[in-house]
């Protein structure tokens, strides 16, 4: 059973950068066509797609990011990361990792989400 | 961006009642559109793909219908475990978008 957990600080200043993990258990991040995803959730907005990364190499961004996102794969812990510069109130939200498999499921498993806050 | 829109916001029903959400793209999507139920505290978790597809171990009584714009979610005997926020979502573009959601309640 394929498990993700997200991880990171809890509290950011604004304008600097906001830094998660997501660890991936019960199965290899590079073992199949999967992307790999960061959702993040607010009252105000709702569900909003970060970004994902793909296993042969490729990124893919949400333009509202104004290209902010960095997301990132370390094979040898089988984790991505999810780094977003710049960040201001808005940015508080929960994150979420979540796996996609190419051409068949977008977003099967997610972790259980992580509340980061923006303040001074 | 192809927005997804959602009715209602939230409904309240009884337990055994059909329960119908709408789910409106604002192009055509095809059937590029997924199910996600949210309980408080919880991820999203995938009920339904590819329109009406629905995921392994997802009670029967969960459906979904459509094509182009226009995408029925339906819950054919509510029961007191499906209060919850339920999402439509998009995948026939980037950037991947999900719909405002549905809150359920018991009545």
């Amino acid at each position: 059973q394929v498990q993700l957990q997200e991880s990171g600080p809890g509290l950011v200043k604004p304008s600097q950068t906001l830094s998660l993990t997501c660890t991936v258990s019960g199965g290899s991040i590079s073992g199949g066509s999967y992307y790999w995803n960061w959702i993040r959730q607010t009252p105000g907005k709702g569900l909003e797609w970060i970004g994902r990364f793909y296993i042969r190499g490729s990124t893919d961004y949400n333009p509202s990011l104004n290209g902010r996102v960095t997301i990132s794969l370390d094979t040898s812990n089988n984790q991505f990361s999810l780094k977003l510069i710049s960040v201001t109130a808005a940015d508080t939200a929960v994150y979420y990792c979540a796996r996609t498999v190419q051409g068949l499921r977008e977003f099967d498993y997610w972790g259980p989400g992580i509340l980061v806050t923006v303040s001074s | 961006d192809i927005q997804l829109t959602q009715s209602p916001s939230s409904l309240s029903a009884s337990v055994g009642d059909r329960v119908t959400i709408t789910c409106q793209a604002s192009q055509d999507i095809s059937r590029y559109l997924n199910w996600f139920q949210q309980k408080p505290g919880k991820a999203p978790k995938l009920l339904i793909h590819a329109t009406s597809n629905l995921e392994t171990g997802v009670p029967s009584r969960f459906s979904g219908s459509g094509s182009g714009t226009v995408f029925i979610f339906t819950i054919s005997s509510l029961q007191p475990e499906d209060v919850a926020t339920y999402y439509c979502q998009r995948y026939d573009s980037l950037p991947l978008t999900f719909g405002g959601g549905t809150k359920v309640h018991i009545k």
